[in-house]
């Protein structure tokens, strides 16, 4: 089983700053099989960013993702109030996998 | 636009069978992947398994001995059932949609809460 593990688990900032979040697996995620979702209080997980740095449809462009192997980021460029959400990395691979989150808080 | 509906009872009893259906409206249940994903209360996700349309499936590892999904085409629908439940399988649950099985998960159910007490 691959474990992804994500960091930090909580990031406080402010509304326009810059988000990094990072999500590293304990081998190798085939093919870039990685994805990130966001999920607010009460609401379903929604898929942001697919094979490690596609947006899915109707992201907006400050959602970024990159990295191969076993490194991964999300990078939310300036965040935008309605960003504060608790954000998760999966891979997708033959048993698929997800990481524990990150909360982005306002600070 | 295709939407899920979870349903099944809230409710489960210590060592029962948990037994939940995921009902696709707005497009077909046939040529995709359908899976089930559980997160107990503050907490994280977890893939339970998956089926295609045809039927083929995968588990959870962990979770395996005591998972069965299938898919019914006539209702549009696919089913999870976890047995000799116990209190750590309280958790929302969500059935969700892939294009194929290494994809991710695009769409998404809203979620049906089960609590496992007696």
């Amino acid at each position: 089983e691959i474990v992804l593990t994500q960091s930090p688990g909580t990031l406080s900032l402010s509304p326009g700053e810059r988000a990094t979040l990072s999500c590293r697996a304990s081998q190798s995620v085939s093919s870039s099989y990685l994805a990130w979702y966001q999920q607010k209080p009460g609401q379903a997980p929604r898929l942001l960013i697919y094979g490690a740095s596609s947006r899915a449809t109707g992201i907006p462009d400050r959602f970024s993702g990159s990295g191969s192997g076993t490194d991964f980021t999300l990078t939310i460029s300036r965040l935008e109030p309605e960003d504060f959400a608790v954000y998760y990395c999966q891979q997708y691979g033959r048993s698929p996998t997800f990481g524990g989150g990150t909360k982005v808080e306002i600070k | 636009q295709v939407q899920l509906q979870e349903s099944g009872p809230g409710l489960v009893k210590p060592s029962e069978t948990l037994s939940l259906t995921c009902t696709v409206s707005g497009g077909f249940i046939s040529n995709y992947y359908w899976s089930w994903i559980r997160q107990p209360p503050g907490k994280g996700l977890e893939w339970i398994a998956y089926i295609y349309y045809s039927g083929n499936t995968n588990y959870n590892p962990s979770l395996k001995s005591r998972v069965t999904i299938s898919v019914d085409t006539s209702k549009n629908q696919f089913s999870l059932k976890l047995s000799s439940v116990t209190a750590a399988d309280t958790a929302v649950y969500y059935c969700a949609r892939h294009v194929v099985d290494t994809a991710p998960l695009a769409v998404w159910g809203q979620g049906t809460t089960v609590t496992v007490s007696s």
